[in-house]
């Protein structure tokens, strides 16, 4: 049973340029969430995805969107990248109804 | 505002010893406590959690106690381990409507265990 899987791994993007981050949720999951977490702090909630649509936003500005696929799957497009925008970006999964949510790798970007 | 306040930031323990992580929350909405752990590069991975009905959960070697009323949990492992070196964070969350929960986590603590 795999578990949440996202891509790439590890990004270098230069400041104004838009990124995208892909995420596939657990088996059987049909609900993504997007945090991102900066070096050294607890990760921040950015969205979350069910139904193909945004059901929930944190604070974060609208250079950050995303996108839910029929298969479940999310991306995370964030533009006009800023040198703040450098964190681990995670991506969770979990099933409609319940609170338990499971974290994939992340994808760590940089950017210069 | 910090929604979740996590403490120590740091801990270091001998092997065998108990170390004792303490969160504490503002919003009594809260109704999921979760504790996860995250190793360097890694993405955090669940370890046990806890709903304010229960003073008090225990999964292998980690314990969660809860105190509804003085709006505060904590992470006791027993029998720490240099495997165990990591770093914790509490997270807490609500049902937003329509089973919509976002995780509140708190700052994190970097546990360190010495052989």
């Amino acid at each position: 049973d795999a578990g949440v899987t996202q891509s790439p791994t590890h990004l270098i993007k230069t400041r104004g340029q838009q990124v995208t981050l892909r995420c596939s949720p657990k088996s059987g999951h049909d609900t993504v969430s997007w945090y991102q977490q900066a070096l050294g702090q607890g990760p921040q909630f950015i969205f979350q995805y069910y139904e193909e649509e945004e059901r929930q936003r944190g604070n974060f500005p609208d250079r950050f969107s995303g996108h839910q696929f029929p298969n479940y799957s999310s991306e995370l497009n964030v533009n006009a990248l800023l040198l703040g925008d450098s964190a681990l970006y995670l991506c969770a999964s979990s099933w409609t109804s319940t609170e338990t949510q499971y974290f994939g790798p992340g994808t760590r970007l940089l950017v210069l | 505002q910090q929604q979740v306040k996590q403490s120590p930031q740091s801990l270091i323990v001998q092997k065998g010893g108990i170390p004792i992580i303490n969160c504490a929350y503002e919003n009594t909405a809260f109704d999921y406590f979760p504790w996860y752990q995250q190793f360097p590069g890694k993405g955090p991975a669940l370890l046990i959690a806890i709903r304010p009905d229960v003073s008090e959960k225990k999964e292998g070697r980690f314990t969660i106690s809860f105190n509804k009323s003085a709006k505060q949990f904590s992470l006791h492992i027993m029998d720490s381990q240099p495997g165990d070196s990591a770093t914790y964070f509490c997270a807490a969350s609500k049902n937003s409507g329509g089973s919509n929960y976002k995780l509140t986590f708190g700052k994190g603590t970097l546990l360190t265990v010495n052989p």
